[in-house]
């Protein structure tokens, strides 16, 4: 089973301001099989990033997704209000696997 | 549009079954694989188990290989979780999720609100 380890587990920013988060594999993941995913509070996942680099329907161009191998990362490149939340990588090569969630929040 | 609407979720004692329900609207159900996956009060999401879009190929996360079963009915289209011998880890929101291409290595595109499992004496 493929670990996903991701940092930091907290982000403390102010709106406006760019958001790096990490996501690491135990062992190499495809880049087609890595996706982010952001959670608010009380709702269902929403995807935002699959294969790695492309944007989900609807999802706006300030996320973006890059990485390979075993290192990932989801670039918010200007943090708006909605955007505080907690994300999560994904593998989807069986079994599937998810980090453990980053929490974005507001400095 | 695509609805996945989950339901069956209740407080269950410890070493009891439950068996929960996902109805699908909106798109082709018999061609998509599909999951479930939880997440318990406060924690991350974990994935459980996964079938293939004609039922004939399962996945399950160790977690629960043995106690829980995947199974759908196209004619239906709902998908279905039976869930035996629970217990209180096994307590969680329990989502039904649908990839972003037909086959089962996909992204969860669309997902369900999730229907609330709670195993307790």
């Amino acid at each position: 089973e493929i670990v996903l380890t991701q940092s930091p587990v907290t982000l403390s920013l102010s709106p406006g301001e760019r958001a790096t988060l990490s996501c690491r594999a135990s062992q190499s993941v495809s880049s087609r099989q890595l996706a982010w995913y952001q959670q608010k509070p009380g709702q269902a996942p929403r995807l935002l990033i699959y294969g790695t680099a492309s944007r989900a329907t609807g999802i706006p161009d300030t996320f973006s997704g890059s990485g390979s191998g075993t290192d990932f990362t989801l670039t918010i490149s200007r943090l708006q209000p909605e955007d505080f939340a907690v994300y999560y990588c994904q593998q989807y090569a069986s079994p599937w696997t998810f980090g453990q969630g980053t929490k974005v929040e507001v400095k | 549009q695509v609805q996945l609407v989950e339901s069956g979720g209740g407080v269950v004692q410890p070493g009891r079954s439950l068996r929960l329900s996902c109805s699908a609207s909106g798109f082709t159900f018999s061609t998509y694989a599909l999951h479930w996956v939880r997440q318990a009060p406060g924690k991350g999401l974990e994935w459980v188990a996964a079938i293939s879009y004609d039922g004939l190929n399962k996945y399950y996360a160790d977690s629960v290989r043995g106690r829980v079963t995947i199974s759908r009915d196209n004619s239906k289209n709902t998908l279905y979780l039976e869930m035996n011998n629970l217990r209180a880890e096994d307590s969680a929101l329990y989502y039904c999720a649908r990839g972003v291409t037909p086959t089962w290595y996909s992204a969860f595109e669309y997902w369900g609100q999730g229907t609330l499992v709670t195993v307790s004496s």
